[in-house]
């Protein structure tokens, strides 16, 4: 049974870029979140997405999207980069909103 | 939100017990406490999860007062692969997960 996965592993872009990310949650999880992670600090929450709809969202800007497919897999775009965007982006799903997260590995996103 | 306070960081030796404790004065009622484990530019790991009293499992402890305002995360006999953070969790409905700066463990041998 595969775990968490997300695409790709590593990314480089340039300021004013956008960028997609994707995620696929453990089998049998309907519910994934996505977490923001610069280097030296702990995983910040962006927002969760449950039935194809955002359910919560951090304090992020709206240059920080989401869509959840029906097959529960997930993406988060963000626009108009920033250097501060450099960080490492974490996926993780659970069954529900109650249920114990399960992260992936990680996308790294670089922004030159 | 339930705000954690843990140490910031943490050095032991091979097959040493650690106990990692971390503060949540804030829980509320229907809260439970997670820890999770996370290596250099990997995603956190499941640990632990509890809401009251001891819960254990192959890899760890965790111990909750009656008063749940705080929980110790238990390491029996670690190794240098324990090496990592650590963050401990109050997961309120699971909608908005907070995550505090964690726990570096260094294990020397």
């Amino acid at each position: 049974d595969a775990g968490v996965t997300q695409s790709p592993t590593h990314l480089i872009k340039t300021r004013g870029q956008q960028v997609t990310l994707r995620c696929s949650p453990k089998s049998g999880h309907d519910t994934v979140s996505w977490y923001q992670q610069a280097l030296g600090q702990g995983p910040q929450f962006i927002f969760q997405y449950y039935e194809e709809e955002e359910r919560q969202r951090g304090n992020f800007p709206d240059r920080f999207s989401g869509h959840q497919f029906p097959n529960y897999s997930s993406e988060l775009n963000v626009n108009a980069l920033l250097l501060g965007d450099s960080a490492l982006y974490l996926c993780a799903s659970s069954k529900d909103s109650f249920d114990t997260q399960y992260f992936g590995p990680g996308t790294r996103l670089t922004v030159l | 939100l339930a705000k954690t306070t843990q140490p910031i960081s943490m050095d032991s030796y091979e097959g040493q017990e650690v106990n990692i404790t971390c503060s949540h004065n804030n829980i509320a009622t229907n809260d439970y406490i997670t820890w999770y484990q996370q290596f250099p530019s990997q995603g956190p790991r499941f640990i632990i999860q509890g809401y009251k009293t001891k819960v254990t499992n192959e890899v760890a402890s965790l111990f909750i007062p009656a008063d749940r305002k705080s929980s110790t995360l238990s390491l029996p006999r670690v190794s240098l692969s324990d090496t990592a953070v650590y963050y401990c969790l109050v997961v309120s409905g699971g909608f908005k997960t907070i995550f505090g700066a964690g726990t570096r463990l260094f294990v020397k041998a």
